[in-house]
């Protein structure tokens, strides 16, 4: 799996919109930007996932640059609930497993 | 939301003993997977199931590890002989299909301690 790139950590003041960047450089056509959070204690949760376009779900938006060479999860206002573990995960088509990375630690100020 | 379910939420056991830990994937799921996440450190993929086979397996998982499904809700990981390095949260998780645009779920984890 192709590698990807995250700041270690980053902070948000709550009800604030949170960007959490990641870089992917090395990203091949048939790769999916997949993001993943753990809260603390817990198993890793499924966040969104996309190809090329932007996505948008219930939890999250997914900003996908032209290129495919680095993406953003917006979180689009931060919540207390929201302070966890941010992984950005590539999976080719094909693949199987997943490979976590160190991913973002996100801290929500209140 | 149907969700993957783990048992025991956590495990002590002596070096040297077996244990078995237990998962129920999400029902109409075909794939399943087990990681393995050291206290502070990242999550590791450790082996991926389908049809009741194992399809791919990391460097960690050697002849110590097995996976089954015995039925056909169940999926276990025996850890033969457990040594203090394998002390870490265990995950398993399950997917739909094993394709790059499947997401995957996850249970919340047996914290197992070889003491």
């Amino acid at each position: 799996d192709a590698k990807t790139t995250q700041p270690n950590s980053m902070e948000s003041n709550e009800e604030e919109p949170v960007h959490l960047p990641c870089n992917h450089s090395t990203i091949s056509g048939t790769d999916y930007i997949h993001w993943y959070r753990q809260l603390p204690s817990q198993g890793p949760e499924y966040v969104i996932h996309g190809l090329t376009s932007n996505v948008n779900n219930r939890m999250a938006s997914l900003a996908i640059a032209e290129d495919r060479k680095s993406s953003t999860l917006i979180l689009h206002r931060a919540t207390l609930r929201d302070a966890a573990v941010y992984y950005c995960i590539l999976r080719d088509v094909s693949g199987n497993q997943f490979y976590f990375g160190t991913g973002t630690s996100l801290t929500v100020i209140p | 939301e149907p969700e993957v379910t783990q048992t025991p939420s956590h495990q002590v056991t002596q070096m040297g003993q077996e244990v078995i830990l237990r998962c129920v994937p999400i029902s109409n799921h075909l794939y399943f997977y087990w990681y393995r996440q050291i206290l502070g450190q990242k999550v590791e993929f450790l082996v991926s199931f389908y049809n009741n086979e194992i399809s791919e397996k990391s460097e960690i998982f050697d002849d110590q590890f097995s996976v089954e499904r015995p039925d056909g809700s169940n999926f276990t990981l025996k850890i033969r002989s457990t040594k203090l390095e394998d002390s870490a949260m265990y995950f398993c998780a399950s997917s739909e299909r094993g394709t790059g645009y499947t997401e995957a779920f996850f249970g919340q984890g047996t914290r197992l301690t070889v003491v």
